[in-house]
């Protein structure tokens, strides 16, 4: 069966201070993975996706940038934090008719 | 406009209440619909599909309307844990397939 894990599940860092997260599937090939933030109180919003090894479509312009090393391995990172990057973050698989969020980071910059 | 919009809410509703949610989409080519739900702080799981011929599961009957482009949620009898975050996700047929989904609606169940 197909799985997701993302990690880690809460972060606390100082603001200027550089980011990753990561982002892994097992059991299924080539799907299309999604980076997303949702603020306190605020719905999803979509930050990047991608449907391939080295390709990524970005949604929003912001201070975060993604990278897809492998084919089933998704990084979302940044080289200086700012206070308004703090929110909730989910990556998410998709493949054929189905689709499955991680748990989801809680970032916290402070 | 939006590929998939969703009215926020909240949606503030008594115990017991029916209440329904819509979320219209641009794509008509899209092709699979779902509806998700997010509890507080968790990630989004999945509810259920929404079939072509409409599709009930239990207190939840979920709808599509192609001519339209929407789907809808409905929710029997409110119990306080239905509160919750309802996602509409949709599919497009065929090409990368790339999910689309929607903000969110709040639903608020009241004693």
């Amino acid at each position: 069966s197909q799985t997701i894990h993302q990690w880690p599940a809460t972060l606390v860092q100082p603001v200027g201070s550089p980011l990753s997260l990561e982002c892994t599937v097992e059991g299924t090939s080539n799907p299309n993975l999604y980076w997303y933030r949702q603020a306190a109180g605020r719905g999803l919003q979509l930050l990047f996706y991608s449907v391939g090894i080295g390709q990524i479509s970005s949604e929003v312009p912001q201070n975060l940038s993604a990278s897809r090393p492998q084919d089933r391995q998704f990084i979302l990172s940044s080289k200086k934090l700012l206070l308004s990057d703090s929110g909730f973050y989910l990556c998410a698989w998709s493949q054929d008719s189905e689709a499955f969020f991680g748990q989801g980071t809680r970032l916290t910059v402070v | 406009r939006k590929e998939v919009e969703q009215d926020p809410g909240p949606f503030n509703v008594p115990e017991g209440a029916t209440v329904a949610f819509n979320c219209t989409y641009s794509n008509s080519a899209s092709q699979s619909f779902f509806w998700y739900r997010q509890d507080c702080r968790k990630e989004p799981k999945l509810l259920m599909s929404v079939y072509s011929s409409g599709n009930e599961d239990g207190r939840f009957t979920a709808q599509l309307n192609r001519a339209s482009q929407y789907i809808s949620l409905l929710i029997r009898d409110s119990k306080l844990s239905d509160s919750a975050t309802y996602l509409c996700v949709v599919i497009p047929s065929g090409g990368y397939q790339k999910v689309t989904f929607g903000t969110g609606t709040k639903l608020q169940v009241i004693p």
